[in-house]
């Protein structure tokens, strides 16, 4: 079955080290996103990817960046993890447009 | 951008009862998303939904884009049915989804 998987699941770091978090879908879908989820906010849109070599500022883009080499990977980067991240991270994906998204299990991320 | 509201933030029901959560938007959208996170933090895809009304199973959900709203209803509750409920609609010309702020169902035996 087709799948869509983050890893790693959990990952502690500390302030200042630059962290990837990894998202890998195999239903070949052109679109992709990363969102996080904070306690009282939901969760909001970071980057998002419309194909191979696109990628797009969301609502909380700061301090990420994203790369779109192939269609199955999304790669999330903190250049330099700030304590503010500390976060659960989601990857999700999309056929097209007006179709559903469907999410990996999520990352949760501490930064000390 | 698009505003979101869901109601109540919290539901606390018996095991049995039946019961019903909102999704207000403030724009016309072309799709609306309801989503379950259960307690292991899994966001699981209930319904997808633009307009009208789908089921499944004791879920179903209705969605009235005229009025900007959307509607899922829970019946006969189980304790298994606890956790977040979050709907998501995009935004104008986009893909990607606005979320609400979810309401957060406990049901108790």
């Amino acid at each position: 079955d087709a799948e869509i998987t983050q890893s790693p699941r959990h990952k502690i770091t500390e302030t200042g080290r630059q962290v990837t978090l990894a998202c890998h879908q195999t239903w070949n879908h052109n679109n992709m996103f990363w969102y996080r989820q904070d306690l009282g906010h939901g969760l909001r849109l970071i980057h998002y990817s419309y194909g191979v070599q696109d990628t797009n500022k969301g609502e909380v883009s700061d301090g990420y960046s994203v790369s779109r080499s192939n269609t199955e990977d999304l790669p999330l980067t903190l250049e330099s993890a700030a304590s503010s991240q500390t976060s659960v991270y989601f990857c999700a994906s999309s056929e097209y447009i007006g179709q559903p998204q469907h999410f990996g299990d999520g990352t949760r991320l501490s930064i000390l | 951008g698009i505003q979101v509201e869901q109601s109540p933030p919290d539901l606390i029901l018996q095991e049995g009862a039946n019961s019903t959560l909102r999704c207000n938007f403030s724009d016309s959208v072309n799709n609306l998303q309801w989503f379950h996170q259960n307690p292991w933090g899994q966001l699981i895809n209930l319904f997808y939904i633009p307009s009208g009304t789908k089921q499944n199973g004791r879920l179903s959900a209705t969605t009235v884009a005229t009025e900007r709203y959307s509607l899922l209803y829970i019946s006969s509750s189980q304790t298994t049915d606890s956790g977040v409920y979050f709907c998501a609609v995009p935004g104008a010309g986009s893909y990607q989804l606005t979320f609400g702020k979810g309401t957060k169902l406990s049901v108790i035996p």
